[in-house]
């Protein structure tokens, strides 16, 4: 079946110590995104890529990086810059011009700093 | 910028009543609009969406159409069910990639 898929769906972190959260998807869909959610909150970007090899921040980057070395995979650095790193994350995918730029998501993963 | 203004939660009714969750938003150009629903420690799926002026979207008994007069996007659906309860989004959708702008969300729970 198609889609986007999420690992690990939970993740603990000590402090001071960067997590990758992995994301891979087969939609063949140029575009990546990842995404932070705080409890009772809406959705706030962090980082997205229109293409192989070139990524942009979103609006909440610091603390974050990110790769896009295949079309199919875009992991997600946490860093220990990032100075409250417990949410859960959703990495997402879309064909731009397609469908109205429909995005699609994983499931999700929860990161929580012990 | 761009922005998207969700009806405030939390929303309880009973089963088989009415909902409307409002949408209004301020954009530039033409985006599209889409609801989506989360479930409880779940992603977000796409409930509906409208890519253009006076169009409706409609799933699963829900529907919401796209006006441009006054910029809303409102949810309906006629008869709720208890499976209805969960998180609902709102979101404005650009031609950009990284054009994506959500709405904080409206917990829906329906009591039997």
């Amino acid at each position: 079946d198609g889609g986007i898929t999420q690992s690990p769906k939970y993740l603990f972190r000590k402090e001071g110590q960067n997590v990758t959260l992995s994301c891979e998807q087969n939609l063949n869909h140029d575009a990546m995104y990842w995404y932070r959610q705080d409890p009772g909150q809406g959705l706030r970007l962090i980082y997205y890529s229109q293409i192989v090899n070139d990524f942009q921040k979103g609006d909440i980057a610091e603390g974050y990086s990110v790769s896009r070395e295949k079309k199919e995979s875009f992991p997600l650095t946490v860093t220990s810059a990032q100075k409250n790193p417990t949410a859960f994350y959703l990495c997402a995918s879309s064909r731009p011009g397609v469908s109205g730029n429909t995005i699609y998501f994983g499931e999700g993963s929860w990161l929580t700093v012990v | 910028g761009d922005s998207v203004t969700q009806m405030e939660g939390p929303v309880t009714l009973s089963e088989e009543a009415c909902l409307t969750i409002n949408c209004t938003y301020t954009a530039t150009g033409y985006p599209s609009l889409f609801w989506y629903v989360q479930y409880p420690g779940e992603g977000l799926q796409l409930l509906l969406k409208a890519t253009k002026a006076d169009d409706k979207g409609s799933n699963k008994g829900f529907e919401a159409t796209y006006r441009k007069e006054t910029t809303s996007f409102h949810l309906e659906k006629g008869s709720v069910q208890v499976s209805d309860s969960a998180v609902y989004f709102c979101a404005l959708i650009g031609t950009n990639a990284g054009k994506s702008t959500f709405g904080d969300g409206t917990t829906l729970t329906v009591k039997p």
